[in-house]
């Protein structure tokens, strides 16, 4: 079956402007995380979700980001006012339910690039 | 101090080899264990999970915890040119599906 999907796969921008990254869980998966990795690093957490309502946004680093889930499907990150350091790949994963146990499937990332 | 410690390498060796890739981490409520393998420009893919103690086998890959010393430990024998990726260790606390992850070991198998 379809995998996670995110969209787009890469994404260049100017500082200062608002970018919205896309990500489309696997099918009846309820779980919903977003991740991002910079340049040599282990991906880090920023925020999930269990249906519409966010869990744990614990990992949003600034009020720039926020993430949205409105029917438990399909989420959107969004940036705004991008800085050079937003510069990374944007991780999207989901999972059947929000437990401890079940295994999270990773999307392929979007690429952003802040020039 | 990070709450977990991966050597980054990169680690080089031939094929056939045994490998041996480390986490150490800090926080004891740590309680489930991942290894995840991520091919260049992928998304991570789970390749096994622990929760105790012990080591845990799946065909060519061991893992094993060591939770006294907050030391886990990926084993590939018989390394293959195809495990040539970066391997992320990655664990969580009972409190849902927020993973920690190192930094990750890039590998190089070559043939």
């Amino acid at each position: 079956g379809a995998g996670v999907s995110q969209t787009p796969s890469n994404k260049v921008t100017e500082k200062g402007k608002y970018v919205e990254l896309r990500c489309d869980p696997i099918s009846g998966h309820t779980a919903l995380y977003w991740y991002r990795q910079s340049l040599g690093q282990g991906p880090e957490f920023l925020i999930y979700f269990q249906g519409t309502g966010a869990a744990d946004d614990s990992g949003l680093p600034n009020d720039r980001f926020f993430a949205v889930r409105p029917e438990g499907s399909v989420s959107t990150l969004k940036i705004q006012r991008t800085e050079r350091g937003d510069s990374a790949v944007y991780l999207c994963a989901s999972s059947l339910r929000l437990t401890n146990t079940d295994t999270q499937y990773f999307g392929p990332g979007t690429r952003l690039t802040v020039l | 101090q990070k709450e977990v410690e991966q050597d980054p390498g990169p680690l080089s060796v031939p094929e056939g080899a045994i490998v041996s890739l480390n986490c150490t981490y800090s926080n004891s409520a740590f309680q489930y264990f991942m290894w995840y393998r991520q091919y260049s420009r992928k998304g991570p893919e789970l390749l096994m999970y622990t929760y105790s103690s012990g080591n845990k086998e799946d065909g060519r890959f061991t893992a094993q915890v060591d939770k006294s010393s907050k030391y886990i430990s990926l084993f590939i024998r018989d390394s293959q040119p195809s495990d040539s990726a970066t391997y992320l260790c990655a664990m969580n606390r009972n409190q849902g599906g927020k993973l920690i992850f190192g930094q990750g070991t890039e590998l190089s198998v070559k043939p």
